[in-house]
C-alpha cells in the first residue's frame, strides 16, 4: 500500500495566518490527491481533489499544490471557521490510504 | 436533499458479526461508485471497502475474507456485512460516495454522518 506522511501532526496558528500542511507519499501517485476537513463529531468534507482542484463552495482561501510525492495544502488567511483536522488521500491505486492527520488549533 | 444515512452501529462480542446499512436519497446508490470508511476512535480515516458502479468489489486487507460490501438497488441502500469482529474494528464507520460521474475517481465527494460499531466484550 500506498503511504502517505502529513506534518506537521499539530499546528498552532492564529486567526490571520497563512497555514501550510504538507503530505509526502511513498511512491509516485501523479495528481491523484485529495484533501479534507474534518471538525470534531463531524464528517470529512472535501476541499481539494486531484491535488489543486478546488471542490464547489469551498472558499477560495484554500488551495493545493504538488504532484508526484509530495503535495501541500494551504489556508491563506486562516479563520475561526477553519480549525479543524485536515487529511490527505490518495487515490492512485484501488487501495485507497489517507494521512494521519493535522491538527489545526488555536494558538 | 442528497444525504447518505448509516444505520446498523452498536455493541457486538468479539468474533460477532453486524451488517450496517447506508440509505441514500437524492442519489442513486447503484450509479454511483460507494465505499465505506472508518475512524477509530481519537484516530485517523481509513477506506474499508468500495463497490463500482458495474458490481466490482475491493477491500482494505484488513478486512479482507471477513467483509462484505453490498447494495440493493431497488430501495437505494449500500450495506457492509462484517463477520469475525474484533476489538480493532471498533470505529465510525462512514459510507461516501465516489467523486467521479462518469469513471470511479477515489476521492469522497459525499458522507453520511457515521454510525458506530464497538467490539467489546
Amino acid at each position: 500500500d500506498i503511504q502517505m506522511t502529513q506534518s506537521p501532526s499539530t499546528l498552532s496558528a492564529s486567526v490571520g495566518d497563512r497555514v501550510t500542511i504538507t503530505c509526502r507519499a511513498s511512491q509516485s501517485i501523479s495528481t491523484w490527491l485529495a484533501w479534507y476537513q474534518q471538525k470534531p463529531g463531524k464528517a470529512p468534507k472535501l476541499l481539494i481533489y486531484k491535488a489543486s482542484t478546488l471542490e464547489s463552495g469551498v472558499p477560495s482561501r484554500f488551495s493545493g499544490s504538488g504532484s508526484g510525492t509530495e503535495f501541500t495544502l494551504t489556508i491563506t488567511s486562516l479563520q475561526p471557521d477553519d480549525f479543524a483536522v485536515y487529511y490527505c488521500q490518495q487515490y492512485n491505486s484501488n487501495s485507497l490510504t489517507f494521512g494521519h492527520g493535522t491538527k489545526v488549533e488555536i494558538k | 436533499e442528497v444525504q447518505l444515512v448509516e444505520s446498523g452501529g452498536g455493541l457486538v462480542q468479539p468474533g460477532g458479526s453486524l451488517r450496517l446499512s447506508c440509505a441514500a436519497s437524492g442519489v442513486t446508490v447503484s450509479s454511483n461508485y460507494m465505499s465505506w470508511v472508518r475512524q477509530a476512535p481519537g484516530k485517523g480515516l481509513e477506506w474499508v471497502s468500495m463497490i463500482y458502479t458495474g458490481g466490482n468489489t475491493y477491500y482494505a486487507d484488513s478486512v479482507k475474507g471477513r467483509f462484505t460490501i453490498s447494495r440493493h438497488n431497488s430501495n437505494n441502500t449500500l450495506y457492509l456485512q462484517m463477520n469475525s469482529l474484533t476489538p480493532e474494528d471498533t470505529a465510525v464507520y462512514y459510507c461516501a460516495r465516489d467523486g467521479g460521474t462518469v469513471t470511479q475517481e477515489g476521492y469522497f465527494d459525499l458522507w453520511g454522518r457515521g454510525t458506530l460499531v464497538t467490539v467489546s466484550s
